[in-house]
């Protein structure tokens, strides 16, 4: 039973413009969300996350949405520059689990 | 700050045997978790140890256990190797904290079941 899903394995995007990775969930308990980067040989990093008390949340390039309603969100990155090249997991929690559940992710590549 | 330290990087086992992983938390950090990575899939979680016991664990079998140390260090153990096994497993430390939801990943253990 796959509660995070990433249903687009790959995108490419040209630098400069505005990269959106997307990702649905079915568990309505859920109420943390966040993205992560990875890069080969590397573990996952942190990269943003968001609370399901709001719908928006900013950190320079990167901005998360929810919405709860449609158990969508979205990661836009822009400008998107050649070092977002990486796999971008979406990954979520309910309050007092410490487990995460991850999407299968999506490779990003940003064409120079 | 030093970040999680996993070792070894790369194993090759064979069907069958015992594997022991091993993970250096993020200092300051009281908590590590275990995931599983198979090829084109998303981290699964194992389980996670706070204060030296186990606290939440995921659909693994029991031939999957662990210990956490009073340095918070952390080992993954895996009886009887099968090929399935073969994987990146992954160890991410934390502070047990309900409202910090700070996870720090190591580079993984890249686990081979021949």
């Amino acid at each position: 039973d796959q509660q995070v899903k990433q249903n687009s394995p790959s995108l490419s995007v040209q630098e400069g413009r505005i990269s959106i990775l997307n990702c649905d969930y079915t568990n309505s308990m859920f109420d943390y969300f966040l993205w992560y980067k990875k890069y080969p040989a590397e573990g996952p990093t942190f990269l943003i996350s968001i609370s399901s008390i709001k719908d928006k949340n900013e950190d320079g390039r990167f901005t998360v949405f929810l919405n709860k309603s449609a158990k969508h969100l979205s990661l836009h990155i822009v400008p998107s520059q050649p070092g977002d090249s990486a796999v971008y997991f979406c990954a979520a929690r309910t309050f007092g689990n410490e487990k995460l559940t991850f999407g299968t992710g999506t490779r990003l590549t940003i064409i120079p | 700050e030093t970040g999680v330290t996993q070792s070894p990087t790369h194993l090759i086992k064979t069907r069958g045997q015992q594997v022991t992983l091993r993970c250096s938390s993020q200092s300051g950090h009281n908590t590590v978790s275990w995931y599983q990575q198979a090829l084109g899939q998303g981290p699964q979680f194992i389980f996670q140890y706070y204060r030296e016991e186990e606290n939440g664990r995921g659909n693994f079998p029991p031939r999957f256990s662990g210990l956490q140390f009073p340095n918070y260090s952390s080992e993954l153990n895996v009886n009887a190797l099968e090929l399935d096994d073969s994987a990146l497993y992954l160890c991410a430390s934390s502070l047990y904290d309900l409202g910090n939801y700070g996870y720090t990943f190591g580079s993984g253990t890249r686990l081979t079941v021949v």
